[in-house]
């Protein structure tokens, strides 16, 4: 069955420190991956996605992630994290053709300043 | 241009009742997906419509139901709440793409927080 697992619940980083989330799926297909953000009380901001094409997408605020099809992984990175980057975040794979989004259940990032 | 919006911001039911949440897609967009967001977990796809009709289904019973309006709008009706309905509710919309090509991009509301008592 189709997967997506984010193998930290929590992080805590200092303000300036690089960042990197980690993402897994299950996907007997070529996957098509997202990143997504969840501030307290609010929706899913989309942070990048990746298609195809080059393996490192670039994304809003500064976001970056890398595909790596041997790994079955898609990780986020940030070079230098800010206080307001602290939410929640969720990696998503979208199944076939049917544009349904599978999440995993999220990484709770903290921002130490 | 207005996001994805959602009505009501929060809702509190009692067990049995029935409820409806409204969900307006962005501007161009003609698809609308529903999740639910259990506290401390990731959304689950209830289901998607297109052109008024169900396209796709998640794992949910058959309590959950929803309509698509002709302006792509929404709404997502709930039976027989349980308490273990009591969740996020998050619509997303995604743009008319070319025939044939998936709605991969989906652009998400700020949720409906139901409680059920």
């Amino acid at each position: 069955a189709q997967s997506v697992t984010q193998p930290d619940i929590h992080i805590t980083v200092s303000e300036g420190a690089s960042l990197e989330l980690r993402c897994n799926y299950s996907y007997g297909a070529t996957p098509y991956l997202f990143w997504y953000v969840q501030s307290p009380g609010q929706g899913l901001q989309l942070l990048l996605k990746y298609f195809s094409g080059d393996t490192l997408v670039q994304g809003i605020k500064g976001f970056e992630a890398e595909f790596k099809r041997s790994q079955s992984s898609f990780n986020l990175r940030k070079p230098s994290v800010h206080w307001s980057d602290a939410a929640e975040y969720f990696c998503a794979v979208a199944l076939g053709n049917t544009g349904k989004l599978i999440f995993g259940q999220g990484t709770t990032l903290q921002v130490k300043p | 241009d207005a996001g994805v919006t959602q009505s009501p911001t929060h809702l509190i039911k009692t067990r049995g009742q029935q409820v409806t949440l409204r969900c307006s897609p962005k501007s161009g967009h003609d698809t609308v997906s529903w999740y639910q967001q259990a506290l401390g977990q990731g959304p689950q796809f209830i289901f998607q419509y297109y052109e008024e009709e169900e396209r796709q289904r998640g794992n949910f019973p058959d309590r959950f139901s929803g309509h698509q309006f002709p302006n792509y709008s929404s709404e997502l009706n709930v039976n027989a709440l349980l308490l273990g309905d009591s969740a996020l509710y998050l619509c997303a919309s995604s743009p008319t793409s070319t025939p044939g090509l998936p709605r991969y991009e989906q652009y998400f509301g700020p949720g409906t927080r139901l409680t059920v008592t």
